[in-house]
């Protein structure tokens, strides 16, 4: 039973498509994230959800849009990819918002 | 705001050999501390962490850290490494109140010589 699952794992895009990640959590949590890891390694979050709203939104472009759906799904859909946008992309959630998160087996998005 | 320094870029160590990575935090409140492992092409995995108490932590894979307040350190710990270690090791603080965000360091990459 996967806790933290995200779709796709590898993501491979001409520079200005549209692509989502999904996420899912079966852990019953309230509070779900999505971090980003760049080439050397370094996380950032850059949102939080918490029951659907959103509660941390880090100085992103608004490119990218964040869905919740429900409070198990977090999905992230980015327009118009950049170059920059080559990453991997981390799916978290944590129970009440605390700081124990559980992390996603994340997304290498490769953009062309 | 709080912050994370890792200073050790990459580690080398032989099996067998002991362990010490460092980290230091900035936090003006109590931290919340962990220390997570990423192996490669894999996602992370909490390796151990400290909210109150024994400032000695045990975690899992036989690592351990120590909380030391007047040093601002966290550094992680294993008597004896093992092939299998060889991994990504990042500090991260936090706090809780709800919805803050956890704040991790820049990593240090473990490798290990037979």
């Amino acid at each position: 039973d996967t806790a933290v699952s995200q779709t796709p794992k590898y993501l491979v895009t001409q520079m200005g498509n549209d692509k989502s990640i999904k996420c899912e959590q079966n852990l019953g949590h309230d509070t779900m994230y999505w971090y980003k890891q760049d080439s050397k390694k370094f996380l950032k979050i850059m949102f939080s959800y918490n029951n659907k709203e959103l509660i941390i939104n880090e100085t992103v472009p608004n490119r990218f849009s964040p869905k919740s759906p429900d409070k198990a799904h977090l999905n992230l859909h980015i327009n118009s990819l950049e170059l920059g946008d080559s990453a991997v992309y981390f799916c978290a959630s944590s129970p009440g918002g605390g700081p124990r998160l559980f992390f996603g087996p994340g997304t290498r998005l490769t953009v062309l | 705001a709080q912050s994370v320094t890792q200073p050790d870029i990459h580690i080398t160590v032989s099996e067998g050999a002991s362990l010490e990575l460092r980290c230091n935090y900035s936090y003006g409140a109590t931290p919340y501390l962990f220390w997570y492992v990423q192996s490669p092409g894999q996602g992370l995995q909490l390796l151990l962490k400290y909210f109150s108490g024994d400032t000695l932590v045990q975690g899992i894979k036989g690592f351990e850290a120590e909380f030391k307040r007047s040093q601002s350190s966290f550094n992680l710990r294993k008597p004896s490494v093992h092939w299998s270690d060889a991994a990504e090791y990042f500090c991260a603080v936090g706090s809780n109140f709800g919805n803050e965000k956890l704040t991790f360091g820049t990593g240090t990459r473990l490798t290990i010589i037979p």
